[in-house]
């Protein structure tokens, strides 16, 4: 079983911070990272993918970069909004065979 | 219309008891997934599929069984319901372009008694 860890497992803010968290992952065998967000009592939701070394990606004041050599993902935010509160959950992708191995999300809370 | 459907949505049964949850897409995609989803331990898939005729065990397969009835059903069975598949069930879908990029239904929220 794939080793995929977030940090922190939760995370309180309050209105205009900035954050970020952590996705890691193995380094070995990498096809792409995908980031969702998931708010409560719906559908968890794609935000990024990313497949090489070095991509950063961004989507308004989300934007998330990749090392693929040691293996982790940092997802930022920029002036968190009450909004953004959710589960942020990274999902490794080994192979091209269409399995994704998830971490156990980042549940962040923004206080207004 | 969602894209992709669960039914049913909230179920809440006794131990012992067979159960099945149905996913249904209008994406048309080939490759269906169940998850269940416990707090502090993400999304664990149960299984998979990429086609009708292929079936795929993940990585907590014991205890379910599935069926792939056309390319856009996919049922999820509880032959023996027990109190720790109580759980958040998630289908998903995917094409397999975007790095196979998965699309979630709504969810079944499941509670064995």
């Amino acid at each position: 079983i794939l080793n995929v860890e977030q940090s922190p497992q939760s995370l309180h803010v309050q209105e205009g911070d900035s954050t970020n968290f952590t996705c890691s992952f193995p380094s070995s065998n990498f096809y792409a990272l995908h980031w969702y967000r998931w708010e409560t009592a719906k559908s968890p939701e794609a935000l990024f993918v990313m497949t090489l070394n070095g991509d950063e990606k961004k989507k308004g004041r989300i934007s998330a970069t990749l090392n693929t050599k040691e293996g982790y993902s940092y997802l930022y935010i920029k002036g968190s909004q009450p909004e953004d509160s959710a589960t942020y959950l990274c999902a490794f992708g080994g192979t091209s065979y269409g399995k994704l191995t998830f971490g156990q999300g980042t549940i962040l809370t923004v206080h207004p | 219309d969602a894209d992709v459907t669960q039914t049913p949505r909230n179920r809440i049964t006794k131990t012992g008891k067979r159960i099945m949850l149905e996913c249904s897409q209008t994406k048309g995609h080939d490759r269906m997934y169940w998850y269940r989803q416990d707090p502090g331990l993400g999304l664990r898939l149960i299984y998979y599929s990429f086609d009708v005729k292929d079936i795929n065990k993940g990585e907590i397969s014991d205890g379910y069984s599935v069926s792939r009835q056309a390319q856009a059903k996919f049922s999820l069975s509880l032959e023996s319901a027990i109190p720790n598949q109580t759980a958040l069930y998630f289908c998903a879908t995917s094409d397999g372009v975007i790095y196979n990029e998965q699309f979630f239904g709504p969810g079944t929220r499941l509670t064995v008694l």
